[in-house]
C-alpha cells in the first residue's frame, strides 16, 4: 500500500525553527517527484515547495523562499521540510504529497495525512 | 501570479449533477487537476490532467477544459460526495509553481 506519513510539527515561537519529515512507503520513492502542501485553519490549500525525483531540482513558493528549504534522501524514502525563520501566518497543517511522475509538474496523486504547524508566541 | 476562481458553494441534490467550475486565464491551454477534501482529512485525486480519472475513482467524477474556465463535474450526486473541491494548475511561466483554486464547498441536500 502506497503510504505517506507526516511527522515534526508542533508549537514554535516566531522566528524559530521546525523540520518537518515525510515517511514514504509501497513505491519507488526516488522515481517520483514530492511536494509539500499546506492549509491554514479554515483556509484552501497551499502549494509551498517541490523536489524531483532526484533531487536536483527544487522549487519553492514565494511565502517561503530563502526561508524553507525542502531536500529528500531516496536511501531512506524520506522526504524532509527544514523550516526558518518562522511567523504567524505559516500556522498551517502541511501535507506531504507525491506526484504522478518524475517531474514535479503534475498532479498530486497520494497525499499524507498531514502535519500541524502553530507559529505563535 | 496567476489565479483560479472557483463559486465558494454549489448545493446539490441527491441523484442530481452538480458541476463546480475553475475560471483561470487561458486555463484550456493548462492540465488541470482536481482534488476531493473531506471534512479532518487529506485531499483526494478524482481528476487529473483535466478528464482523466485515477483508479478507484466512479465514472460519476468527469472533467472537461476549454478557453478560460476547467469543470469538474459530478454525476449521480450521493451524500458522500459532499466535501471541498480544489483545482490546480502548475503555471511555469518565468517562476515554476504550482496554483490551487479556492476551492468550493459541495453540499448534497
Amino acid at each position: 500500500e502506497v503510504q505517506l506519513l507526516e511527522s515534526g510539527g508542533g508549537l514554535e515561537q516566531p522566528g524559530g525553527s521546525l523540520r518537518l519529515s515525510c515517511a514514504a512507503s509501497g513505491f519507488s520513492f526516488s522515481t517520483y517527484a514530492m511536494s509539500w502542501v499546506r492549509q491554514a485553519p479554515g483556509k484552501g490549500l497551499e502549494w509551498v515547495s517541490a523536489i524531483s525525483g532526484g533531487g536536483g531540482s527544487t522549487f519553492y513558493a514565494d511565502s517561503v523562499k530563502g526561508r524553507f528549504t525542502i531536500s529528500r534522501d531516496n536511501s531512506k524514502n524520506t522526504l524532509d521540510f527544514q523550516m526558518n525563520s518562522l511567523r504567524a501566518e505559516d500556522t498551517a497543517v502541511y501535507y506531504c504529497a507525491k506526484s504522478r511522475r518524475y517531474s514535479t509538474n503534475d498532479a498530486f496523486e497520494i497525499w499524507g495525512q498531514g502535519t500541524m504547524v502553530t507559529v505563535s508566541s | 501570479s496567476y489565479v483560479l476562481t472557483q463559486p465558494p458553494s454549489v448545493s446539490v441534490a441527491p441523484g442530481q449533477t452538480a458541476r463546480i467550475t475553475c475560471g483561470g486565464s487561458n486555463i484550456g491551454s493548462k492540465s488541470v487537476h482536481w482534488y476531493q477534501q473531506r471534512p479532518g482529512q487529506g485531499p483526494v485525486l478524482v481528476v487529473y490532467d483535466d478528464s482523466d480519472r485515477p483508479s478507484g475513482i466512479p465514472e460519476r467524477f468527469s472533467g472537461s477544459n476549454s478557453g478560460n474556465a476547467a469543470t469538474l463535474t459530478i454525476s449521480r450526486v450521493e451524500a458522500g460526495d459532499e466535501a471541498d473541491y480544489y483545482c490546480q494548475v502548475w503555471d511555469a511561466g518565468s517562476e515554476h509553481f504550482c496554483v490551487f483554486g479556492t476551492g468550493t464547498q459541495v453540499t448534497v441536500l
